[in-house]
C-alpha cells in the first residue's frame, strides 16, 4: 500500500547549523508534498509544501526540494534557531484526497 | 477568524461504551479530514468530507468508526464499542477548495483514553 518513509527520527544540530529531514514516497500518483511543524502537545502546522510539477520551493530559511523520478522529497532548514526545535512531518497526497504522514523527525536545536 | 475547534479536549471512556467527537471546521471550509495520531507516531488518515458527502473513507479501520457532516459545516466522529486501542489523539482538519490540496488547518485535538 502507500507508505512514506521518514528519516531520522531524531535530529540534535548546533543553533546556526543547517538541518535536513529526508522521505520516500511509494505512490507514483503523489503530486502535493506538505511539511508540518508539531510543538509538543500543539496541533500540526503546515510550514511549507510543494506540488509535482516543481523541484524545489524556498522561503526564508526553510526550502523543500522533490526528486519525483526517486520519489524523494527533503526538507532543509538553515541557521536554525531553539524555536525551530519541535517534530516535523513529511506527508504526501496521492492521486486520491487520502494524505499519507511520515513517521516524524523530532528535532532539537541546541543554545 | 476562529481557527478549527474540537470538542472534548480530553475524553475517558470505558471499554465497549460509545464516543462522539466534534470538530467545528473553519467557516467557508469545504474540506474536512479526520486523522488519528498514536503517540510517536504521524497523524493517520481516517476520512475526508468535501461538504456534506464523505468522498474517502477508506482510512476508517473497521465498522466501528462512523463520521457525519450532515450541513457541510460541523463534522462528528462516532466509534461504537470502543477498545483501548482506541486511545490516541484524533484530530479534525479543514481546508477551502475541492482538490484537496489547499492548506490544512488543523484543530487542537481530542485525546481519547479508553480504559
Amino acid at each position: 500500500g502507500e507508505n512514506v518513509e521518514q528519516h531520522p527520527s531524531t535530529l540534535s544540530v548546533q543553533e546556526g547549523d543547517s538541518a535536513v529531514i529526508k522521505c520516500t514516497y511509494s505512490d507514483s500518483a503523489s503530486n502535493y508534498f506538505p511539511w508540518y511543524k508539531q510543538e509538543l502537545g500543539k496541533r500540526p502546522q503546515l510550514i511549507i509544501d510543494i506540488r509535482s510539477n516543481v523541484g524545489e520551493k524556498k522561503d526564508q530559511r526553510i526550502a523543500v526540494t522533490l526528486n519525483k523520478t526517486a520519489k524523494h522529497f527533503s526538507l532543509h532548514i538553515t541557521e536554525t534557531q531553539p524555536e525551530d526545535s519541535a517534530v516535523y512531518f513529511c506527508a504526501a497526497k496521492g492521486g486520491t484526497y487520502k494524505y499519507i504522514f511520515g513517521t516524524g523527525t523530532r528535532l532539537k536545536v541546541l543554545a | 477568524g476562529a481557527g478549527v475547534s474540537q470538542t472534548p479536549s480530553n475524553k475517558v471512556t470505558e471499554k465497549g461504551k460509545y464516543v462522539e467527537l466534534r470538530c467545528d471546521p473553519i467557516s467557508g471550509h469545504t474540506a474536512l479530514y479526520w486523522y488519528r495520531q498514536s503517540l510517536g507516531q504521524g497523524p493517520e488518515f481516517l476520512i475526508y468530507f468535501q461538504g456534506t458527502g464523505a468522498a474517502d473513507d477508506s482510512g476508517l479501520p473497521n465498522d466501528r468508526f462512523f463520521a457525519v457532516r450532515p450541513e457541510g459545516s460541523v463534522s462528528t466522529l462516532k466509534i461504537q464499542r470502543t477498545e483501548r486501542g482506541d486511545s490516541a489523539v484524533y484530530l479534525c482538519a479543514s481546508s477551502v477548495g475541492t482538490s484537496g490540496t489547499g492548506t490544512q488547518y488543523f484543530g487542537p485535538g481530542t485525546r481519547l483514553l479508553v480504559l
